[in-house]
């Protein structure tokens, strides 16, 4: 148990639609990074961020976007959804201090289904 | 892209017997860490070993990391049935846990 709660577990979406996932990072972390886990592979770096800003992006369009809440939770937005989303989603989060950042933990990820 | 590639791809022991799993990785990093992931499920921290390091310990876990081969292995000693699942390393090449990952290898123990 890490404390990163992300919801919903499971979610199934249409072609074209929008997609909401949420993360609630562990007490006392400022850093909330996420990434996308398509099946048999590695976990891929979307975006991070840090004191609710975006901190750092990898090779993800513009229809990947993101959010983080004065509580440090975030969310992370998915426009015009495509067959290829379908992946689990995975929230880590981590404390910074004096600059330095500390372990990530993640969440149990949310499985997006797309159709 | 992902940056680093485990080797093997798949691995089945039987219990007690050793595990090692290698990962290599392209660019200059910062740390090297080992994750653990049950059943497609969330990432469980191993352990974390930096770029001056060369070899840490954790329990059955060891980790070393050969920055001049960009090279890193986790062994973990005396396997257990409840051992098995995929095993990921993961670069960081700056100071934020902006992680990349390789493909994983997938342990079965056998009891």
């Amino acid at each position: 148990e890490t404390g990163v709660t992300q919801s919903p577990t499971h979610l199934i979406k249409t072609r074209g639609q929008q997609v909401t996932l949420r993360c609630s990072s562990q007490s006392g972390h400022n850093t909330v990074s996420w990434y996308q886990q398509a099946l048999g592979q590695g976990p891929q770096f979307i975006f991070q961020y840090y004191r609710e800003e975006e901190n750092g992006r990898g090779n993800f369009p513009p229809r990947f976007s993101g959010l983080q809440f004065p509580n440090y939770s975030s969310e992370l937005n998915v426009n015009a959804l495509e067959l290829d989303d379908s992946a689990l989603y995975l929230c880590a989060s981590s404390g910074r201090t004096g600059g330095l950042v500390g372990e990530a933990f993640f969440g149990q990820g949310t499985r997006l289904t797309v159709v | 892209s992902q940056q680093g590639e485990e080797d093997p791809q798949a691995l089945s022991i039987q219990e007690g017997e050793n595990a090692t799993m290698n990962c290599s990785y392209k660019t200059s990093i910062n740390n090297l860490q080992w994750y653990r992931q049950n059943s497609g499920r969330g990432l469980v921290h191993l352990i974390l070993i930096r770029s001056n390091e060369r070899e840490k310990h954790s329990g059955r876990l060891r980790v070393t990391l050969d920055t001049s081969k960009k090279s890193s292995s986790l062994l973990i000693t005396a396997s257990r049935a409840a051992d098995t699942a995929s095993y990921f390393c993961a670069t960081d090449a700056g100071y934020g846990n902006k992680l990349v990952f390789g493909a994983g290898t997938i342990l079965r123990v056998k009891s």
